[in-house]
């Protein structure tokens, strides 16, 4: 069944603007990812959160985790034309090797 | 992305056709992933690999056969396919560290695969 669930599917921004986009999911994880895909390419892997962590920082990038609300947030502090994509949250619910992805949030930063 | 490489980018072939999918990681990992990416819907993982064994096969139709001759080489032999296999393939890899959390995965650019 499906894990992770982005919110919204899709944000329109202006340039310098933050974006924040949500991640809920069902069932107990041991992480939680979150990945960002440029139209019709890979998924580059933007952070990681453990379970047992509540917040983490990398760049202009936030993430937070809530455990008792099964929810993450991404925030992008002053968004850039180039911060247009999709953004993913995967989940590893324990299983080996196994990361199960949302269907993505598609950013889009307007100049 | 250049840490893991995937060929061909672009493929179109017919539904009696027999192509296969290459993927290549220059990062020293262990396992290795292929997903498949349609429209409208989540990643989808197809097969696993950990120390050249396959540990997931998530229901993949046999048209679908996956091959990994070393810790490096991942491939995706396809053999009449149908219209609706048409989609983005990823490879992935990762460094796994025995038996707990899964780790980060790194992406391949994919192969976008059309079925006429």
């Amino acid at each position: 069944s499906q894990q992770g669930e982005e919110d919204p599917q899709a944000l329109s921004i202006q340039e310098g603007e933050n974006a924040t986009m949500n991640c809920s999911y069902k069932t107990s994880i041991n992480n939680l990812q979150w990945y960002r895909q440029n139209s019709g390419r890979g998924l580059v892997h933007l952070i990681l959160i453990r379970s047992n962590e509540r917040e983490k920082h990398s760049g202009r990038l936030r993430v937070t985790l809530d455990t008792s609300k099964k929810s993450s947030s991404l925030l992008i502090t002053a968004s850039r034309a180039a911060d247009t994509a999709s953004y993913f949250c995967a989940t590893d619910g324990g299983s080996n090797y196994k990361l199960t992805f949302g269907k993505g949030t598609l950013l889009t930063v307007n100049p | 992305e250049t840490g893991v490489t995937q060929t061909p980018r672009h493929l179109v072939m017919g539904m009696t056709n027999k192509k296969s999918l290459k993927c290549e990681q220059h990062l020293g990992h262990n396992a290795m992933y292929w997903y498949k990416q349609s429209a409208k819907k989540p990643l989808e993982l197809m097969f696993v690999y950990n120390f050249k064994e396959q540990t997931e096969n998530n229901s993949v139709p046999s048209r679908f056969s996956p091959e990994c001759p070393n810790s490096s080489h991942l491939f995706l032999h396809l053999h009449t396919l149908q219209p609706e296999d048409s989609a983005l393939y990823l490879c992935a890899s990762s460094q796994d560290q025995g038996r707990g959390p899964t780790d980060t995965q790194y992406f391949g650019p994919g192969t976008r695969l059309t079925v006429l």
